[in-house]
Order: C-alpha cells, then sequence, then structure tokens
C-alpha cells in the first residue's frame, strides 16, 4: 500500500512568513511523528500524535511551533514568525498503533528554507 | 542526559564487509533501531534489536549488548549503493519517540 507522503517536497519562504507542512501517515497507522533534521545531523524529535492527541509534545523548539491532527489521520506542522533557523527537512513518520517494539516508517520529508 | 555515538564517516571497498559501532546512554531503553539514508531522501528502516544478541536479515546484521550500551550494524559484500549515511537510533523511557545519532556516511569505493 502507499506509504507515508508529506506535502510540499520543497517549500522557500521568507523570514517571518506562516508556514504549514502536511503528513498523510499509512492508512491505519495511529502513531505519528514529527521530526526535524539539518545537513549533516540525524533527525532530532518534535511531536509524537496518538489518535488525534499529542502524546509528547517535548520537541517543539518553541512557542512558534504548533501541530494538530483533529481527525487522526492527516497531520499539519504549523510555523508562524519563520526564522532562517527553521531551515531544515521536516520528516513525518507513522507507525500501527505506538506501541514501544515498532517500527516507524517515515515520509520523503518537506525541505523547508527561510530567507 | 541522552547521547548516540556513531562515526561521523567511513569508506570501505565494493564486496567488503565493514562495522558501524553506536553506543548509548539513554534514560530508558525501549529498542535499538538501524536506519538507512541516501541523500535528500527519507531514513529507511534496516533493522531493529531489543535483546542482546545478533540479529541477521541478508547482507545486513545488527549486534546488541544493552550492559555495553553498545550496537553495531554490519554490511557484507558491500555494493555501491550501499553508500549512503547509517542511522543509529534508540526508543527510550516512556514515550515513543526516537533518539537519533548524527549517522555515519559511508563511501563504497570500486
Amino acid at each position: 500500500g502507499a506509504g507515508v507522503s508529506q506535502t510540499p517536497s520543497n517549500k522557500v519562504t521568507e523570514k517571518g512568513k506562516y508556514v504549514e507542512l502536511r503528513c498523510d501517515p499509512i492508512s491505519g497507522h495511529t502513531a505519528l511523528y514529527w521530526y526535524r533534521q539539518s545537513l549533516g545531523q540525524g533527525p532530532e524529535f518534535l511531536i509524537y500524535f496518538q489518535g488525534t492527541g499529542a502524546a509528547d509534545d517535548s520537541g517543539l523548539p518553541n512557542d512558534r511551533f504548533f501541530a494538530v491532527r483533529p481527525e487522526g489521520s492527516v497531520s499539519t506542522l504549523k510555523i508562524q514568525r519563520t526564522e532562517r533557523g527553521d531551515s531544515a527537512m521536516y520528516l513525518c513518520a507513522s507507525s500501527p498503533s505506538g506501541t514501544k517494539g515498532e517500527t516507524q516508517y517515515f515520509g520523503p520529508g518537506t525541505r523547508l528554507l527561510v530567507l | 542526559g541522552q547521547n548516540i555515538d556513531q562515526p561521523t564517516e567511513m569508506t570501505a571497498t565494493e564486496g567488503a564487509i565493514v562495522q558501524i559501532n553506536c553506543t548509548y546512554q539513554t534514560s530508558g531503553f525501549n529498542g535499538l533501531f538501524w536506519y538507512q539514508q541516501h541523500a535528500g531522501e527519507a531514513p529507511t528502516f534496516l533493522s531493529y534489536n531489543v535483546l542482546d544478541g545478533l540479529e541477521e536479515k541478508g547482507r545486513f546484521s545488527s549486534f546488541l549488548s544493552r550492559s555495553k550500551g553498545y550496537s553495531y550494524l554490519l554490511l557484507k559484500e558491500l555494493q555501491m549503493k550501499d553508500s549512503a549515511s547509517y542511522l543509529c537510533a534508540v526508543k527510550g523511557g516512556a514515550t515513543n519517540k526516537l533518539i537519533f545519532g548524527t549517522g555515519t556516511l559511508l563511501a563504497v569505493q570500486p
């Protein structure tokens, strides 16, 4: 079946603007994760959803970052007043139910560039 | 604190064997994952270890020692397409988040 999809694949914006990044997880997966990856680094955890609720948002760097998953499937990561330091690859992953041994399957990512 | 260490870069020859090491210190442990990531692409799952020992899957094997906080990924019969970054990640503590190392960039040469 289809894997995790993310849109847009690339986003260029200006400092101070608002952006939304979308993630469509594997059908039926209740657990959804957002990570951010800078060049030459491993992904860094941002937020984890179990169903519609954020079970762990400890990785969100500040209050400019917010994510929602209103119907328990598609999720949107929202960044307000973007800064140049927000430029990175934003990765979304999903897993079937969020139990501890499950593999997380990653989408192709959205590459965000803030000018 | 939480820390995952792996070498930044490695070089190996086509057809050879390479071992990529990973050491970790995390609060809690619920398994260790290895992912492969080609430049500009998403990480793809390679292996998972939660108990001590060796897990073999074709040309790839992964080993875990929980008492030593140590894992390695072994790649046999290297092919040029194996040139990629290899990410070690630990699922720790009460949440399901993955804590990644910086990745090891492997270059396979002819």
